[in-house]
């Protein structure tokens, strides 16, 4: 079974909307965290957002928030006021365990990812 | 500048001639990572790791070798490449195993 699951191959979005991109996991670790990069067609990989395991409150950056529904194991990323800048490839990932029960080494598990276009 | 530098950006080989993309950072980070990005794939970890000396597979690790001798540098090494292993490849670290990890700019290659 996949660990990650992002479902939406492609999207179109006006500017200025609010864009929600999904992304479901499958861990039986209960410490746990959750990565959304944006990857522009210039190729490099930029970090957006973290959602640890165990933290109460939904992560926010800016205009980046991970709406994070644990029982449900979903972890979507929530844009807000859309900008044509935005179009990206965007990733959603998970690494497992953490330092202290001695997991979390090795790296990220991503999704396939989600083609996001914005358009005028 | 904090980053992670690769080198070349950009290669085309021909099958069976070995090769080597490095990879350098300079955040002082522990663990290292490789991926590998293919259409309609995301990112497929090669080889991590945890510290000098210290390496293990990740998803996708046949066909390449890895080398931790310094703490900074962390080169990918294809033996004997294969038109298969033509990818865009990552190079990542981070300061532990359950911390942000940091992107190399990417190595672009292709093996004819």
């Amino acid at each position: 079974a996949q660990k990650i699951t992002q479902t939406q191959p492609g999207m179109f979005v006006q500017e200025k909307e609010a864009v929600t991109l999904d992304c479901t996991y499958d861990t039986s670790d209960p410490s746990y965290g959750l990565f959304w990069y944006k990857q522009p067609s210039s190729g490099e990989m930029i970090f957006l957002i973290y959602q640890g395991s165990y933290d109460q409150q939904n992560a926010t950056e800016g205009r980046y928030s991970l709406n994070f529904q644990k029982a449900r194991k979903s972890a979507n990323l929530v844009i807000s006021a859309s900008q044509l800048g935005d179009s990206a490839m965007y990733f959603c990932a998970m690494r497992e365990g953490d330092q202290y029960s001695g997991g979390g080494a090795d790296g990220l598990t991503f999704g396939k990812g989600t083609h996001l276009i914005i358009q005028p | 500048e904090a980053q992670v530098t690769q080198n070349p950006r950009y290669l085309i080989t021909v099958t069976g001639k070995k090769l080597t993309v490095t990879c350098s950072q300079n955040m002082n980070h522990e663990y290292m990572s490789w991926y590998r990005q293919d259409p309609g794939l995301g990112l497929r970890q090669i080889y991590y790791s945890m510290n000098v000396e210290v390496t293990d597979k990740g998803d996708v690790p046949e066909g390449y070798k890895v080398s931790r001798k310094e703490k900074r540098n962390f080169p990918l090494i294809l033996e004997s490449p294969s038109p298969n292993q033509t990818s865009l490849y990552f190079c990542a670290s981070s300061l532990y195993g359950d911390s942000e990890q940091f992107f190399g700019p990417g190595t672009r290659l292709t093996v004819l």
